[in-house]
């Protein structure tokens, strides 16, 4: 167990539509990464925050949009789903935000869009 | 921007024997971190490379860091079936404050 906690484990919901994913970091850590990985796929970087801000942006749609809340726990937001919008979402957190952290990821949401 | 590539993105071996993925850079790494992730599972931080030329043992896993720092590579020696899982490599060029991932190499192994 990392300490990182996603909810919900499974989602599944049609196209068009829009769901909200959470992630809690472990307990003092203070960045948090959001991850997609699509079937058999590498993991591709989203975004970053850092004790609420924005640091570092990846390959993220413009249907898409995160936010780090005043207590550190963190949303995903997809909106307009499409299909190939399936995959399995990891947060993962880190002390400090830095690229030598050790980033410890959550279980993952598996997103299904039908 | 940066790139990261891993190599082979699949390997079946029998039980015993021995596995090598290879992480190649596009650009110098400042470091390089490997993480493992079981199937069905989430990945997992196995350790962290910043010297030119380091080299790390962990039981049967040896990690190398190139000289020139762009490439790394993971061997597992007489592999076991609880070594199956997906590899990934994670680099850092100091052009950005993020890991860029590796595609990752599946390994499968038969018992």
């Amino acid at each position: 167990d990392s300490g990182v906690t996603q909810t919900p484990k499974h989602l599944i919901t049609a196209t068009g539509q829009r769901v909200t994913l959470r992630c809690s970091p472990r307990s003092g850590d203070l960045s948090v990464y959001w991850y997609q990985q699509s079937l058999d796929q590498g993991l591709q970087f989203l975004i970053q925050y850092y004790n609420g801000e924005e640091r570092a942006k990846g390959n993220i749609l413009e249907r898409f949009s995160a936010q780090q809340f005043p207590d550190l726990h963190s949303e995903l937001n997809l909106s307009s789903l499409e299909l190939g919008d399936s995959a399995l979402y990891f947060c993962a957190s880190t002390l400090g935000g830095g690229p030598t952290d050790t980033q410890y990821f959550g279980p993952g949401t598996r997103l299904t869009v039908l | 921007g940066q790139q990261v590539m891993q190599i082979p993105q699949y390997q079946h071996v029998q039980e015993g024997e021995d596995f090598t993925t290879y992480c190649n850079s596009s650009t110098t790494l400042s470091n390089i971190q490997w993480y493992k992730q079981r199937p069905g599972g989430h990945p997992v931080f196995l350790i962290q490379l910043v010297k030119s030329g380091e080299v790390k043992k962990q039981k049967r896993l040896t990690f190398q860091f190139g000289e020139a720092k762009k490439n790394s590579s993971l061997h597992i020696t007489a592999t076991q079936t609880t070594d199956v899982g997906t590899y990934f490599c994670a680099g850092n060029n100091n052009a950005g404050n993020m890991l860029t991932f590796g595609g990752g190499t599946r390994l499968m192994v038969k018992p």
